[in-house]
């Protein structure tokens, strides 16, 4: 069973303009964290956000900011004012347990444009 | 700080022979790392768990003898591509659980590695 799913394979923005990324998830573990990376062309994983599980309040970190519905078992990214260099793909991912050092699993990612 | 880099960024190589490619983390200690693979157009796969001082855990579907990890210190592991063919051609890139940093993981910047 897919343990992480983006259903948005592009998005088309304009500039300026908010997005969502949209992620959901599944997991039987209580504590888990879920985790947004930006990877532009030239390959690297830029992390983004974060969110644990026992985390009250929704993260937000500049412009970014993660919308965690848990009992719908969704962390959607939101991104204000959208920029030209955010175009790239964006990959949510999930760790299951408490510890760092846990596994990450990779949604399928989506692939955002910011149209100028 | 929080950097973990990669070595080399990219590689060429005849089918046959063996790639060794390098990840470190370069201020802060690292008792496990991870490996990825990418291919074009794909998600992030995880490959194995390198840890220090330990024999390194593999994914279902990853061949041990074929892809060897040596964990040798708190900053380095390295990812050898035994017998490479060109269906190994792939970006391989490494994480890194960061204490320090709550509960997230750092990525190298990848290696491209094509096989002739």
């Amino acid at each position: 069973a897919q343990k992480i799913t983006q259903t948005q394979p592009g998005m088309f923005v304009q500039e300026k303009e908010a997005v969502t990324l949209d992620c959901t998830y599944d997991t039987s573990d209580p504590s888990y964290g879920l985790f947004w990376y930006k990877q532009p062309s030239s390959g690297e994983m830029i992390f983004l956000i974060y969110q644990g599980s026992y985390d009250q309040q929704n993260a937000t970190e500049g412009r970014y900011s993660l919308n965690f519905q848990k009992a719908r078992k969704s962390a959607n990214l939101v991104i204000s004012a959208s920029q030209l260099g955010d175009s790239a793909m964006y990959f949510c991912a999930m760790r299951e347990g408490i510890q760092g050092a846990q596994k990450l699993v990779f949604g399928q990612g989506t692939r955002l444009t910011i149209n100028p | 700080g929080a950097v973990v880099s990669q070595h080399p960024s990219r590689v060429i190589c005849k089918s046959g022979t063996s790639v060794k490619i390098e990840c470190r983390s370069l201020d802060f200690q690292a008792t496990t790392m991870f490996w990825y693979r990418q291919f074009p157009k794909q998600s992030l796969m995880l490959m194995a768990t390198s840890n220090e001082g330990s024999k390194a855990t593999y994914e279902q579907g990853v061949e041990k003898d074929k892809f060897l990890i040596n964990h040798a210190s708190l900053t380095l592991s390295t990812l050898t591509v035994t017998s490479a063919h060109p269906e190994d051609s792939s970006f391989y890139i490494c994480s890194a659980p960061v204490v320090f940093k709550g509960e997230t993981q750092y990525f190298g910047p990848g290696t491209r590695l094509l096989v002739l």
